[in-house]
Formats: C-alpha cells, structure tokens, sequence
C-alpha cells in the first residue's frame, strides 16, 4: 500500500539552530513528493514541492528538501530555526491520478527561545 | 487574490443530525479537494471535484457526500453525524492539472456532541 511515514512526532530545536525532519514514502514508482505547514488553526501552507529534476529544492521561508530515491527519502531542512517556526509539519505524496495526496502523520516542531 | 474560502469555520452538531460544509476555491481552480483531520486519524482523503465530476474518493461510508457546482465552488455533506466526526475539514482546490500541489482553506471545525 502507498504510504508516507514521519518517524518523529516531536522535535525540539533551539532557535538558531539546524532543522532536519525526515520523511520516507513506499510507493511503486516514484511519487510527486510535498512538504505542508500547519500553525495552530490554521490550513495547510505548501513549503515545496518535488516533481523530478533536480532533487535539491528550495521552498519558502528558506526551506529545503532533498530528494533520494536510494532512500525513499524527502527530508526538510533549514540552517537556521526562528522560532516562528514552530508548527507542524506534513511531508505528503501524490502518486496515482488526480490530486489525492497521502499524508504522514506530521511532526510537531517547537522552537525554544 | 483571494485563497480559499470555506464557511462555517466553526459548528457544533449532535448526533443524528447532517451538516453542509461550503468551499470556495481560489479563482481560476478547477479542481477541489476534501480532507478530513483528526489527532487520531491524521490527515485523510474523503473526495475530489474537478469540472463538476468527483473523480477521486477516499475510504469513508456513505454519509459523507460532495458536489462541485458550475462555478467550481464545492459542498460537503455528513448525514446522520456520530461522535467520531468531529474533525476539522478541510478543502483546497489547485490550478495546474493533477500535479497534487494544493492550496488549502483554513477548515471548518465540527463538532458533534
């Protein structure tokens, strides 16, 4: 079954810190990979996306994910935590037609100050 | 240029009743997507609309309908709520093609007492 897996539920991170959250997909064949944020009440906000290419993308708020297929790996990064940050984040894929996307279940990222 | 609009933000309901949810999607958006979120669920598919004709559906009974209207704007409905409805739905709609790149609305929040 097509699925996507966040290992890490909560991450803690200081402000100025580096950020890693890590996101693995079991797909047939590679599947159109996404990052979204969510803030307390609030939607969905799309970070970055990866279709193909270049398998280093940089997204908003000075994001960036990088794709490995060896790894079935769409990590998220960012040199540098603000603590407007803080949030939780959802890597999903999109691997059949239309626009149904598979969601991990979302790590929640606190900032300390 | 406006995001996506979804009305009411907030509802409560009890058990037995039905509730409509309305989505505007973002000008120009064909296509429109229904998600329903739960901390013990996550994030799941229920439908997708495009051109008036749903063409995605997610593992959900019966009771939970949509539609899409000529104007592109989306419902929703649950008929005969249970407790294990309160959610937050969300809908979000997307321009390009079956890409999965979607923008979201900020959800409607219901809950069923």
């Amino acid at each position: 079954a097509q699925s996507v897996t966040q290992p890490d539920i909560h991450i803690t991170v200081s402000e100025g810190a580096s950020l890693e959250l890590r996101c693995n997909y079991s797909y047939g064949a590679t599947p159109y990979l996404f990052w979204y944020v969510q803030s307390p009440g609030q939607g969905l906000q799309l970070l970055l996306k990866y279709f193909s290419g270049d398998t280093l993308v940089q997204g908003i708020k000075g994001f960036e994910a990088e794709f490995k297929r060896s790894q079935s790996s769409f990590n998220l990064r960012k040199p540098s935590v603000h603590w407007s940050d803080a949030a939780e984040y959802f890597c999903a894929a999109r691997g059949g037609g239309g626009n149904k996307l598979t969601f991990g279940t979302g790590t929640q990222l606190k900032v300390e100050l | 240029k406006a995001g996506v609009t979804q009305t009411p933000r907030y509802l409560i309901k009890t058990r037995g009743q039905q509730v409509t949810l309305s989505c505007s999607p973002i000008s120009g958006h064909r296509s429109v997507s229904w998600y329903q979120q739960t901390p013990g669920q996550g994030l799941q598919f229920l439908f997708e609309y495009f051109s008036e004709t749903q063409r995605n559906k997610g593992n959900f009974p019966g009771r939970f309908s949509g539609r899409q209207f000529s104007n592109s704007r989306s419902e929703m409905n649950v008929s005969t709520l249970e407790l294990g409805d309160s959610a937050l739905y969300l809908c979000a709609s997307t321009l390009r093609g079956d890409t999965g790149e979607l923008f979201f609305g900020e959800g409607s929040r219901l809950t069923v007492l």
